[in-house]
């Protein structure tokens, strides 16, 4: 069975644009989780989707957004880029997002704002 | 807001021994507690998940415990080994609807 899969791997981009992260999660999982690890804030939750639906959301600026397709892929969106969302974004995934399931991480995507 | 912290920050040990890795959290009103271990440039890997009724949990040289009404856990690792080098995070499973809160990690270094 294939691991989640986070696309692409690395990003450089300039303040001011826009980028856009792909998340395709384990098989059968339909629960996908977006969090954005830094060296000073460490891991902080962004937000999660369920069935297409945002169920919860973290403490993130509009600027940061997402949605989730039919087949449960999950892509993140960052507009109007800082230097502060410099970071590498994790998604995961499990198969309904109830309280006490694992979580199964992808490898992220490092994102580099200049 | 629930706070995670975890003690000590970095560790270095010499292959064989036998060590404990601590986690603390502000709000006993939790679901759950897990651990993952990261190695460097990577994902998370969820190693043990204690449900809040649950006292501990081990799988192989790992075992975790909680203490919920003191607000904390500890991982014990066992016959420590170089390839458990990584840095292991503690996370809280909470009442609200915000996903999972993490400590800062514990930068662990086994020494051959």
């Amino acid at each position: 069975k294939a691991g989640v899969t986070q696309t692409p791997r690395y990003l450089i981009k300039t303040r001011g644009q826009q980028v856009t992260l792909s998340c395709s999660p384990i098989s059968g999982h339909r629960s996908v989780s977006w969090y954005q690890q830094t060296p000073g804030q460490g891991l902080q939750f962004l937000f999660e989707y369920f069935s297409e639906t945002q169920r919860n959301k973290g403490n993130f600026p509009g600027r940061f957004s997402g949605r989730q397709f039919s087949n449960s892929r999950s892509e993140m969106n960052v507009s109007t880029l800082e230097l502060g969302d410099s970071a590498l974004y994790l998604c995961a995934s499990s198969p309904e997002g109830g309280a006490n399931e694992k979580l199964f991480f992808g490898s992220g995507t490092q994102l580099s704002v200049l | 807001k629930q706070e995670v912290t975890q003690i000590p920050a970095a560790l270095s040990v010499p292959e064989g021994e036998n060590l404990v890795l601590n986690c603390s959290f502000t709000d006993s009103a939790i679901y759950n507690l897990q651990w993952f271990r990261q190695d460097p440039g990577k994902g998370l890997t969820s190693l043990l998940l204690i449900q809040s009724s649950q006292r501990e949990q081990t799988s192989g040289r790992l075992n975790a415990s909680l203490d919920k009404s003191s607000g904390r856990s500890t991982l014990y690792i066992a016959a420590s080994q170089p390839g458990d080098s990584a840095t292991y995070l503690c996370a809280v499973k909470g009442g609200g609807a915000d996903g999972l809160t993490f400590g800062k990690g514990t930068h662990l270094i086994i020494q051959p």
